[in-house]
């Protein structure tokens, strides 16, 4: 298995909404992203797990919060979002750290109403 | 602070014809860079990788070369063809950081 799988394709949401994103991969990769992407832009990180452990918090909003339960899932818990937080969301993976190759999921498109 | 600029933003060719999309870095100390390929609305799909030790790498149609001392990175595209037709993001792999920083990209739209 080389890919990485994203749930969700498609969110609408309302700002008092809960939701959750959620990203798989079973290639052993120890490394997980979280990237958020507006269009016409290129993506921009939000965060990064090492070994299930958060390394990189892009100084992103609390009502962003992510989870590893383990090594082949990540989680990104949404509550009380904005319109402005409408975009691409995109996970990646790799198999140490961001100096190796990433690997991209095909990515949630979340709308927020 | 690293800064990648791609040039141009937009190509317009027709099929068949090889092309250059160009990638510039502003601090040589990197790691690696990756070139990757996006389709509208859609996830990235990695093409290359090349490793700072590297000149280049190749797959298939597509050859990226790498000079870290200039800061410049090509991607050559052989016998292009109307399925390449996608937005190329170029990202290098920073020292001392655990980030990814991409170029804005390039759009290719391939003409049949």
């Amino acid at each position: 298995d080389t890919e990485v799988t994203q749930t969700p394709k498609h969110l609408v949401m309302g700002m008092t909404n809960k939701k959750s994103l959620k990203c798989e991969q079973h290639m052993g990769h120890r490394a997980m992203y979280w990237y958020k992407q507006k269009a016409k832009k290129p993506p921009e990180l939000m965060f990064v797990y090492s070994y299930e452990k958060l390394s990189i918090n892009e100084s992103v909003p609390s009502r962003f919060s992510p989870e590893c339960p383990n090594s082949s899932l990540l989680n990104l818990h949404l509550h009380a979002l904005q319109p402005e937080d409408s975009a691409l969301y995109l996970c990646a993976s790799s198999l140490g750290t961001l100096w190796n190759e990433q690997f991209f999921g095909p990515g949630t498109r979340l709308t927020v109403l | 602070k690293q800064e990648v600029t791609q040039i141009p933003a937009a190509l317009s060719v027709p099929e068949g014809e090889n092309l250059v999309l160009n990638c510039s870095f502003t601090d040589s100390a990197i790691y690696n860079l990756q070139w990757f390929r996006q389709d509208p609305g859609k996830g990235l799909t990695s093409l290359l990788l090349i490793q700072s030790s590297q000149r280049e790498q190749t797959s298939g149609r597509l050859n990226a070369s790498l000079d870290k001392s200039s800061g410049r990175s090509t991607l050559y595209i052989a016998a292009s063809q109307p399925g390449d037709s996608a937005t190329y993001l170029c990202a290098v792999a920073q020292g001392g950081s655990e980030k990814l920083v991409f170029g804005k990209g390039t759009k290719l739209t391939v003409n049949p």
